[in-house]
């Protein structure tokens, strides 16, 4: 079975410029939780997505969106960029119900704003 | 709010050493507990959880105790190999947050030979 795919695995941006990032889930996975990386903040929840619906949302600026289509995919965007989103933007997936409590991470996208 | 606290890094040990890696958290309801690694290059991945009081998770060599008492969930494994030289991040997640996990800030371990 596929793990999560995150595309792209680099991306360049200078600041004021918009970026959409890519998840696709393992397959039969319907929550999708997007999470930013940093050396100085470690790993901050975004938000996540269940069924096409947002179900909770972390403490980002309205310049952090996302959705998620129905075969679960998710994309996240950035509005606006600043130098300080530069940062691995972690996807992750999970299975529903008890005994599931576990988070399948991507390879991340590497966000660099110039 | 809800938050982890992890002892900072870097860790040097020796092979076969012991290691012992101290999380504490602070929650307002009756999380799940756990430990993912992140080997150099690679993704984060799950290495043991628990979910309720006085659980241990175990695996690869690794254990930690869920210690409501002291609200820990401290990291060991008696006797380290350089393969385990990693980042590793203590999470909870609430019972109402799924996909919502509060992480540590890491802890990367190095083990040399």
């Amino acid at each position: 079975k596929a793990g999560v795919t995150q595309t792209p695995r680099y991306l360049i941006k200078t600041r004021g410029q918009q970026v959409t990032l890519s998840c696709s889930p393992i397959s039969g996975h319907r929550s999708v939780s997007w999470y930013q990386q940093t050396p100085g903040q470690g790993l901050q929840f975004l938000f996540e997505y269940f069924s096409e619906t947002q179900r909770n949302k972390g403490n980002f600026p309205g310049r952090f969106s996302g959705r998620q289509f129905s075969n679960s995919r998710s994309e996240m965007n950035v509005s606006t960029l600043e130098l300080g989103d530069s940062a691995l933007y972690l996807c992750a997936s999970s299975l529903e119900g008890i005994g599931n409590e576990k988070l399948f991470f991507g390879s991340g996208t590497q966000l660099s704003v110039l | 709010g809800n938050s982890v606290t992890q002892m900072e890094g870097p860790v040097t040990l020796s092979e076969e050493a012991f290691l012992t890696i101290n999380c504490t958290y602070t929650a307002t309801g009756y999380p799940s507990l756990f430990w993912y690694v992140q080997y150099p290059g690679e993704g984060l991945q799950l290495l043991l959880k628990a979910t309720k009081a006085d659980d241990k998770g175990s695996n690869k060599g690794f254990e930690a105790t869920y210690r409501k008492e002291t609200t820990s969930f401290h990291l060991e494994k008696g006797s380290v190999q350089v393969s385990d030289s990693a980042v590793y991040f203590c999470a909870l997640r609430l019972t109402d947050s799924w996909g919502k996990f509060q992480f540590g800030a890491g802890t990367q371990v190095v083990v040399t030979p």
